[in-house]
């Protein structure tokens, strides 16, 4: 089965302090790795996601996030962190499954970890 | 690109009555559409996976016939909350699945929610 764990409920940083928002997942087999944000009475917005090839992958808004396969880790990144960076992340893994009238390919997200940053 | 609208964005509406909510790719077809509810401060619970052209597939715990989905276009899906309580009042999100490339497989755009509050 697939799961998420994001081991911090807050991160709090001071501006531009750098920014790391945790993740690790478990699946079975290779995943598909992906960081959303939210902000308030919103919807997610897609940072960036991990498939395949190089371990750091860049998103958008500065963002960078590291796959570790041997930690099973997908930490979210950011050199210099804003006050508009704060928000609500998500970390979510996805079976590969396709097709169509199944539920595979569904997303399963971690709890969420509210980031903080303070001027 | 990859954008996902929802209509409307809030409603109140009395106990018993339905809401229909909408959810668009809006410059992209999506083969699979993907409906979640939030509560405040807590993660997306996925409610049921839409596939056009065929019935939605539940998860477990979720009342197909008070949470009627359909699934009319590659650009539209629906979601009726039928003879609404005010347990169901919480936010909405639904998602559409845009097939990047095949090595790829799927990525998931949000909506930007709806809240509703049933009094």
């Amino acid at each position: 089965a697939q799961s998420v764990a994001q081991p911090e409920d807050q991160v709090n940083v001071a501006e531009g302090n750098p920014l790391t928002v945790k993740c690790t997942y478990s699946v079975s087999g290779n995943p598909y790795l992906f960081w959303y944000v939210q902000y308030p009475n919103r919807g997610l917005q897609f940072l960036l996601k991990y498939i395949t090839g190089d371990n750091l992958v860049k998103g958008s808004y500065g963002f960078e996030a590291e796959f570790n396969k041997s930690q099973t880790s997908f930490h979210l990144k950011k050199p210099s962190a804003l006050v508009s960076d704060s928000a609500l992340y998500f970390c979510a893994v996805r079976d590969r499954g396709r097709g169509r009238g199944s539920t595979l390919g569904r997303l399963y997200f971690g709890r969420g970890t509210q980031l903080t940053v303070w001027p | 690109g990859a954008v996902v609208s929802q209509h409307p964005s809030w409603v109140i509406c009395k106990s018993g009555t339905s809401v229909k909510i909408e959810c668009r790719s809006l410059d992209f077809q999506a083969t699979t559409m993907f409906w979640y509810r939030q509560f405040p401060k807590q993660s997306l619970m996925l409610m049921a996976t839409s596939n056009e052209g065929s019935k939605a597939t539940y998860e477990q715990g979720v009342e197909k016939d008070k949470f009627l989905i359909n699934h009319a276009s590659l650009t539209l899906s629906t979601l009726t909350v039928t003879s609404a309580h005010p347990e169901d009042s919480s936010f909405y999100i639904c998602s559409a699945s845009r097939l990047e490339n095949p090595e790829e497989g799927e990525t998931q755009y949000f909506g930007p929610g709806t809240r509703l509050l049933v009094l």
